[in-house]
């Protein structure tokens, strides 16, 4: 089945500093993948929409220039969180759509210190 | 965007019993998915279904779609403590966009 990749799978970073989030689909091309931010114990909640060679498009009260998203080839999208935050800590998955299914990354684990 | 509302959000019956999920949206999806997930992974897609009134059955799971393609539900039958995880059920909102309900945790008592 299609695979969906992400890296780190957890990371922990001070509270001022930017954290880049990769998401890889490895055996298929997206021209589009989400990005999803879960808290503890909650549900998936959609942040955006990466669109390879344009711009993202962001979920309503999803600050953009904080989250930014770069969809630069057809197998990557990455989320960059910049100047992070302990609110910012949370578990980050992506998503990549193949055919009606959506295949979902392992998640990446932030803690903000 | 079109709201999901899952049901029960908790759940914790003894081994061997059965349980459904309810999944309920005053809109119409043009399919419906539902999820399992494991703590500290991602979700991983157990079935889609796709036309009203559609029963679709993974070994002990029971699933079906609502005649209207407004409502889903998951029937579980004689749980087992390998049944145990997060149930998410998700709407098709538009060609990609997946909506998501607000989740079952389910544990099975040994």
């Amino acid at each position: 089945g299609a695979v969906v990749s992400q890296h780190p799978s957890w990371v922990i970073c001070k509270s001022g500093t930017s954290v880049k989030i990769e998401c890889r689909s490895l055996d298929f091309q997206a021209t589009t993948m989400f990005w999803y931010r879960q808290f503890p114990k909650q549900s998936l909640m959609l942040m955006a929409t990466s669109n390879e060679g344009s711009k993202a498009t962001y979920e309503q009260g999803v600050e953009k220039d904080k989250f930014l998203i770069n969809h630069a080839s057809l197998t990557l999208s990455t989320l960059t969180v910049t100047s992070a935050h302990p609110e910012d800590s949370s578990f980050y998955i992506c998503s990549a759509p193949r055919s009606y299914e959506q295949y979902f990354g392992p998640g990446t684990r932030l803690t903000v210190t | 965007t079109q709201l999901l509302e899952q049901s029960p959000q908790f759940l914790s019956i003894q081994e061997g019993e059965n349980l459904t999920v309810y999944c309920n949206s005053s809109s119409v999806f043009s399919s419906l998915q539902w999820y399992r997930q494991e703590p500290g992974e991602g979700p991983v897609l157990l079935v889609t279904v796709v036309t009203g009134g559609e029963v679709k059955k993974l070994k002990r799971l029971t699933f079906q779609f609502g005649d209207a393609r407004k409502d889903s539900s998951l029937h579980i039958t004689a749980a087992q403590p390998g049944d145990t995880g997060l149930y998410l059920c998700a709407g098709l909102e538009g060609a990609q966009k997946l909506v998501f309900g607000q989740g079952t945790r389910l544990t099975i008592n040994p």
